[in-house]
């Protein structure tokens, strides 16, 4: 099976500006979380998709957002965008064949997209 | 939320057996303990996961004592390709896909 892919995997934007990311998940897999890495601050979950619909959402401004489709693909949006949005953005998928689940499901990562914001 | 400690950095040489411990006190009763792995301008992977005694799996083994309070990651004969962060996770009490990330231990294998 071909693995988590995302797209672009480099980006520079500068202040002010929006940016998509896009995260393609392992073939059947339905959720889909994203995570922002940078040195300071280290792995973060922003928010987690099952079917179409945010499961989870982490500690963020409401600049950040995001949105699955009925083929779990899955693309998140930074708007306005600030100079310590410059990071290492992973996406992860999981099986999540029902709603919950007895035991943390392991996550297959992507290899990220790096966005600098200059 | 379970919160995590870890050593910030280990070394070690190629060929020894490397043990890592985590910390987790206030584990709750239906929590996992996860550890993924992470290398340089990659996303982390999957390791290993438990919930007590001991797990093993082709690349490491994981040992919980009864209380559940610590587990200790061991990489058997640690080659140069394993140096990496290491990250213990304690979950689902965040949510069952959120992971809470702490900040890892650095594992350095010499040659």
């Amino acid at each position: 099976k071909a693995g988590v892919t995302q797209t672009p995997r480099y980006l520079i934007k500068t202040r002010g500006q929006q940016v998509t990311l896009s995260c393609s998940p392992i073939s059947g897999h339905r959720s889909v979380s994203w995570y922002q890495q940078t040195p300071g601050q280290g792995l973060q979950f922003l928010f987690e998709y099952f079917s179409e619909t945010q499961r989870n959402k982490g500690n963020f401004p409401g600049r950040f957002s995001g949105r699955q489709f009925s083929n779990s693909r899955s693309e998140m949006n930074v708007s306005t965008l600030e100079l310590g949005d410059s990071a290492l953005y992973l996406c992860a998928s999981s099986p999540s064949r029902t709603s919950g689940g007895a035991r943390q499901e392991t996550q297959y990562f992507g290899p990220g997209t790096r966005l600098l914001v200059l | 939320l379970a919160k995590t400690t870890q050593p910030i950095s280990m070394d070690s040489y190629e060929g020894q057996e490397v043990n890592i411990t985590c910390s987790h006190n206030n584990i709750a009763t239906n929590d996992y303990i996860t550890w993924y792995q992470q290398f340089p301008s990659q996303g982390p992977r999957f390791i290993i996961q438990g919930y007590k005694t001991k797990v093993t799996n082709e690349v490491a083994s994981l040992f919980i004592p009864a209380d559940r309070k610590s587990s200790t990651l061991s990489l058997p004969r640690v080659s140069l390709s394993d140096t990496a962060v290491y990250y213990c996770l304690v979950g689902p009490s965040g949510g069952y896909n959120k992971l809470i990330f702490g900040a890892g231990t650095r594992l350095a294998v010499h040659p």
